[in-house]
């Protein structure tokens, strides 16, 4: 079993759709990290977590650290969101990827 | 704009031959850099961690004297593939860490755009 897990692997939204994502983690953590992947590869840092939850623009990541549980959601779902999303858990100093969700949004 | 610069973006070589990938941070001072592979529809996969003035910490598995990493500076971090194969074709991608946050950045792990490095 993989110390991230990430859910679902591949998704297709219609626009407008609300979105979420799911990320599970069985490490101690101090930090949980969301990415998003572009077709091209590059790799842009979304949020950085520790407790709570946190907002930017249409993108909303929670984190539950008792149920070492993560969800990262969009809303108003944009084909321009297509991407792929990562989940990586910062654990004694290292970074443990989860394997990404694939996002296509169709317009 | 970003801040941390990683080239080339493709590369296409000969196998046996060298080819050598740099990572730059922009506008923060860099002292650990980090090396990720990533296989098509794989994730990424920690290779080395590169400290500044010292030697880079490889993850298991990861072959040392073929994947040479030389952090010279604050600011540039570099990653030679040596006598490159074709298995060695893959998606090459570089981080950097900002825990000091400069101009306010709220998320201190910043990527490189990535290598795709392809061996004939």
């Amino acid at each position: 079993k993989n110390e991230v897990e990430q859910s679902p692997q591949n998704l297709t939204a219609q626009e407008g759709e609300f979105i979420t994502i799911n990320c599970s983690y069985s490490v101690g953590i101090s930090a949980l990290h969301w990415l998003q992947q572009h077709p091209g590869g590059g790799i842009v840092s979304l949020f950085m977590l520790s407790s709570g939850k946190k907002k930017h623009g249409r993108l909303i990541a929670t984190i539950n650290i008792q149920e070492k549980h993560s969800s990262l959601h969009i809303t108003a779902s944009h084909p321009r969101d297509s991407a792929v999303y990562i989940c990586a858990a910062r654990s004694q100093g290292n970074l443990i990827f989860g394997k990404g969700t694939k996002l296509s949004v169709k317009p | 704009g970003a801040v941390v610069s990683q080239h080339p973006s493709r590369v296409i070589c000969k196998s046996g031959t060298s080819v050598k990938i740099e990572c730059r941070s922009l506008d923060f001072q860099a002292t650990t850099m980090f090396w990720y592979r990533q296989f098509p529809k794989q994730s990424l996969m920690l290779m080395a961690t590169s400290n500044e003035g010292s030697k880079a910490t490889y993850e298991q598995g990861v072959e040392k004297d073929k994947f040479l990493i030389n952090h010279a500076s604050l600011t540039l971090s570099t990653l030679t593939v040596t006598s490159a194969h074709p298995e060695d074709s893959s998606f090459y991608i570089c981080s950097a860490s900002d825990p000091v946050g400069v101009r306010g950045l709220k998320s201190p792990l910043h990527f490189g755009n990535g290598t795709r490095l392809t061996v004939t």
